[in-house]
């Protein structure tokens, strides 16, 4: 199985501050992608990051990939009460085939 | 607005009785998916079609079936609920050849 870990598993900090969550995976990639989920609800694309890209930025989002270590980190600087959430790292297979494999997400929550 | 609906939001059923979900979207998108997500884990991807083509993953149970009628309604099949089959199921959609996921809110299943 290609599934990703992430850590940490949890992770509680001051609104303000930044906040980074790493990911790992196992075999080769097309692509690695973040997204998060509201309590209850389904998953958003936030960005990806193509496996010939080292680091990516979107708004407040800044993402690494390091395909040596088969790993990637997503920072949010500026946390707001808004960002509370999981987030989960998803991988598409080398071969681009459109399937994700999902990791356990990190469940942040931001400390107003 | 373009969206992926999936009704009901929250489903209860007894054990061993047959339930449908069911997933619609207005993206006109080809590819259609459904996970199983179980508390604080990882979403497990059940199958997914590409238009009507079919694709089954390997450990996905032979309790679950899935219809897809038309581009836009796809239904997910649990012929007889167990208690371990308690979960949110998320339907999503992508482009043929596309990277991102579109996800709807989910239905929450519970089993009695």
């Amino acid at each position: 199985s290609q599934q990703g870990e992430e850590d940490p598993q949890a992770l509680s900090i001051q609104e303000g501050e930044n906040a980074t969550m790493n990911c790992s995976y196992k075999t080769s990639i097309n692509n690695l992608q973040w997204y998060r989920q509201n309590s209850g609800r389904g998953l958003v694309h936030l960005i990806l990051i193509r496996s010939n890209e080292r680091e990516k930025h979107s708004g407040r989002l800044r993402v690494t990939l390091d395909t040596s270590k088969k790993s990637s980190s997503l920072l949010i600087t500026a946390s707001r009460a808004a960002d509370t959430a999981s987030y989960f790292c998803a991988t598409e297979g080398h071969f681009g085939n459109e399937k994700l494999t999902f990791g356990t997400g990190t469940r942040l929550t931001i400390i107003p | 607005d373009a969206m992926v609906i999936q009704n009901p939001r929250y489903q209860v059923t007894q054990f061993g009785k047959p339930v449908t979900l069911s997933c619609s979207q207005t993206l006109n998108h080809n590819v259609m998916y459904w996970y199983q997500q179980k508390s604080s884990q990882a979403p497990k991807l059940l199958f997914h079609y590409y238009d009507k083509d079919f694709n089954n993953e390997a450990d996905t149970p032979d309790n679950f079936q899935s219809r897809r009628p038309n581009t836009s309604f796809c239904f997910l099949d649990i012929r007889s609920p167990g208690l371990g089959d308690a979960a949110m199921y998320l339907c999503a959609t992508s482009e043929v050849g596309g990277e991102t996921q579109y996800f709807g809110p989910g239905t929450r299943l519970l089993v009695l």
